[in-house]
């Protein structure tokens, strides 16, 4: 089982960017790293998805070191409206179990 | 694109009833579909997996004759909850993928259930 280990919250100022990582030592071969969003009384959103190296979109990049037994999600210029939770997800390959784990709270100060 | 819809957003029902929930990919075809719970400041739980036209495959402690999911379309999950109790209270999320590994999941936006 790919478990995961964040962060349980974070604090932040508007305009700052913010970094949040994600331990997953047991990451298989297969398996790519996915993060979500959530706020409260919704479904999780789609944020980003990484096998290796970088990986950049409209609103966020991901990291991946060589070793893959991490990545860090990267917020640039948060504002109050990016406080969520935030999960990092890891795999599954077909046979796999999904486990969500606790997440990061984070919250953006004014 | 990748929308998946939720109905209904919520509910109320007295104990002992049962509620159906839909789960609908509204502009894909899901090869798979998952249901969660989630309880107040809590992760999503995984309850079961679902694939269309076999049966739902069950998470360790979820019983599958009291949530009773059927996967009758490749847009259409349903997830019953029967003889509902105070305990079953929660906020239950589906979520759908395209591809056959289980990648991306597009999340619905949620069903909360209030049994009194």
């Amino acid at each position: 089982l790919a478990k995961t280990t964040q962060p349980i919250s974070m604090d932040s100022y508007e305009g700052q960017e913010v970094n949040i990582t994600c331990s997953h030592n047991n990451i298989a071969t297969n398996d790519y790293i996915t993060w979500y969003q959530q706020f409260p009384s919704q479904g999780p959103r789609f944020i980003i998805q990484g096998y290796k190296t970088k990986v950049k979109n409209e609103v966020a990049s991901l990291f991946i070191p060589a070793d893959r037994k991490s990545s860090t999600l990267s917020l640039p210029r948060v504002s109050l409206s990016d406080t969520a939770v935030y999960y990092c997800l890891v795999g599954p390959n077909r046979d796999d179990k999904i486990i969500f784990g606790k997440g990061t709270r984070l919250h953006i100060l004014p | 694109g990748a929308v998946v819809s939720q109905h209904p957003s919520w509910v109320i029902c007295k104990s002992g009833t049962s509620v159906k929930i839909e789960c609908r990919s509204l502009d894909f075809q899901a090869t798979t579909m998952f249901w969660y719970r989630q309880f107040p400041k809590q992760s999503l739980m995984l309850m079961a997996t679902s694939n269309e036209g076999s049966k739902a495959t069950y998470e360790q402690g979820v019983e599958k004759d009291k949530f009773l999911i059927n996967h009758a379309s490749l847009t259409l999950s349903t997830l019953t909850v029967t003889s509902a109790h105070p305990e079953d209270s929660s906020f239950y999320i589906c979520s759908a993928t395209a591809g056959p590994y289980q990648e991306t999941q597009y999340f619905g936006p949620g069903t909360r259930l209030l049994v009194l």
